[in-house]
């Protein structure tokens, strides 16, 4: 059962371009959700994340949208950068499921210069 | 601030034998600890959460007496396989709690079982 569904494998762009990453979840009882950019052999790094009560939330290049009746929510990065090029990773925790975070399949993005 | 320390960062061991690998809090006081474990191009998948002082809790499939957890302060957790074999290599990484909904995670340790 996989709670946590990002259902692009890959994705490219352009240098300067928009990135748009997508995350689906099927568990209502998420209230929190994070973005994580991770390189081969390394642990994730947090980029961002929103709570369920706002739809977005914006630091710096980066925006994340919450669509909380669609149950999905998406990354934006704006402009797209060669160092952007990594797995992103999107999480949902929720207050019921003590702290534990459910990872999607990651979405391997690669920017071209 | 909330920084996780994980060793090793890579371990080579024959099959058979058992491994180590350790998660420190550095300057904040985690009880509860995760480990996850990542398949080639796959999803990091919750294995098990450490409970400082208590018994860990396993995700369903995941083998208690295989992945021994041991979170015997508020700084450290550990994780040994037991009787580790080829198919227990993988990418292990461990994650910290802090404040309300912080996340900090280790750099992970690849295992090879030779």
């Amino acid at each position: 059962d996989q709670q946590v569904k990002q259902n692009s494998p890959s994705l490219s762009v352009q240098e300067g371009r928009i990135s748009i990453l997508n995350c689906d979840y099927t568990n209502s009882m998420f209230d929190y959700f994070l973005w994580y950019k991770k390189y081969p052999a390394e642990g994730p790094t947090f980029l961002i994340s929103i709570s369920s009560i706002k739809d977005k939330n914006e630091d710096g290049r980066f925006t994340v949208f919450l669509n909380k009746s669609a149950k999905h929510l998406s990354l934006h990065i704006v402009p797209s950068q060669p160092g952007d090029s990594a797995v992103y990773f999107c999480a949902a925790s929720g207050s019921s499921n003590t702290g534990k975070l459910i990872f999607g399949q990651g979405t391997t993005l690669q920017v071209k210069p | 601030g909330a920084v996780v320390s994980q060793h090793p960062s890579r371990v080579i061991c024959k099959s058979g034998t058992s491994v180590k690998i350790e998660c420190r809090s550095l300057d904040f006081q985690a009880t509860t600890m995760f480990w996850y474990r990542q398949f080639p191009k796959k999803s990091l998948m919750l294995m098990a959460t450490s409970n400082e002082g208590s018994k860990a809790t396993y995700e369903q499939g995941v083998e208690k007496d295989k992945f021994l957890i041991n979170h015997a302060s508020l700084t450290l957790s550990t994780l040994t396989v037991t009787s580790a074999h080829p198919e227990d290599s993988s990418f292990y990484i461990c994650s910290a709690n802090f404040g309300n909904y912080g996340y900090t995670f280790g750099s992970g340790t690849r295992l090879t079982v030779v």
